[in-house]
């Protein structure tokens, strides 16, 4: 059974770095395919995709937010971490990771529930 | 960028059926994928790869694809149904991207 939390800080403060970990269980990300993504809603709107490693390391990143954002990856400790630079009001959001499948498509399959991050001062 | 448009909202009454589309700005399209996201919940997959139904997802939910557009069909609506709908895709450059959502309410 594959599940995924998200952890990190619910407060941060303008122009303060966002520091959030997904730690996952029941797959591996050195399987061939499997990836894990950032998506974030902001409340009342829309998903918004923010990030995905792959198991062989390749990373891609919203155009949008690319400047902002580094994501990582500690296959041993089952964790990826994301971190966005310069926080912003409008960055307050419920931040999701997710498991993206080893078969070749661009979709996610079993999401975390979540974290709620507050930006301000 | 590669742009996905949903309508805002889409209304059915109990049994009908609900239509909901995707539309995506740009050749060549990618699969689609739908979520479906209640209050204060995680989506949920229910279409993978633009028709195909994820184990445990009931079967009145369907997929198709014409075009540029893809569809999301739920036929004889329930109000369990009742809930946010995300399409998804990703560009040749394998930048992902979510629509806009359409909010589902049964009548």
């Amino acid at each position: 059974q594959i599940t995924l939390k998200e952890s990190g800080p619910t407060l941060v403060k303008p122009t303060q770095t966002l520091t959030l970990t997904c730690t996952f269980s029941g797959f591996s990300l050195s399987t061939s395919g499997v990836g894990v993504g950032w998506i974030r809603q902001p409340p009342g709107k829309a998903l918004e995709w923010l990030a995905l490693i792959y198991w062989n390391d390749d990373k891609r990143y919203s155009p949008s937010l690319k400047s902002r954002l580094t994501i990582t990856k500690d296959t041993s400790k089952n964790q990826v971490v994301l971190t966005m630079t310069n926080m912003d009001p409008v960055d307050t959001a419920t931040y999701y990771c997710a498991h993206k499948p080893r078969a070749p498509f661009y979709y996610m399959d079993v999401w975390g529930k979540g974290t709620t991050v507050t930006v301000s001062s | 960028s590669y742009e996905l448009t949903q309508p805002p909202s889409v209304s059915v009454s109990p049994g009908q059926t609900a239509r909901i589309t995707c539309s995506a700005d740009a050749l060549p399209k990618q699969y689609a994928y739908w979520y479906q996201q209640k209050p204060g919940q995680a989506p949920v997959l229910v279409i993978y790869k633009d028709s195909e139904r994820p184990s445990g997802i009931p079967e009145r939910f369907s997929g198709s694809s014409s075009g540029t557009t893809v569809t999301l069909t739920i036929s004889g609506v329930q109000a369990e149904d009742e809930a946010d709908y995300y399409c998804q895709s990703a560009d040749s450059s394998g930048t992902w991207v979510f629509g806009g959502g359409t909010k589902l309410t049964v009548l």
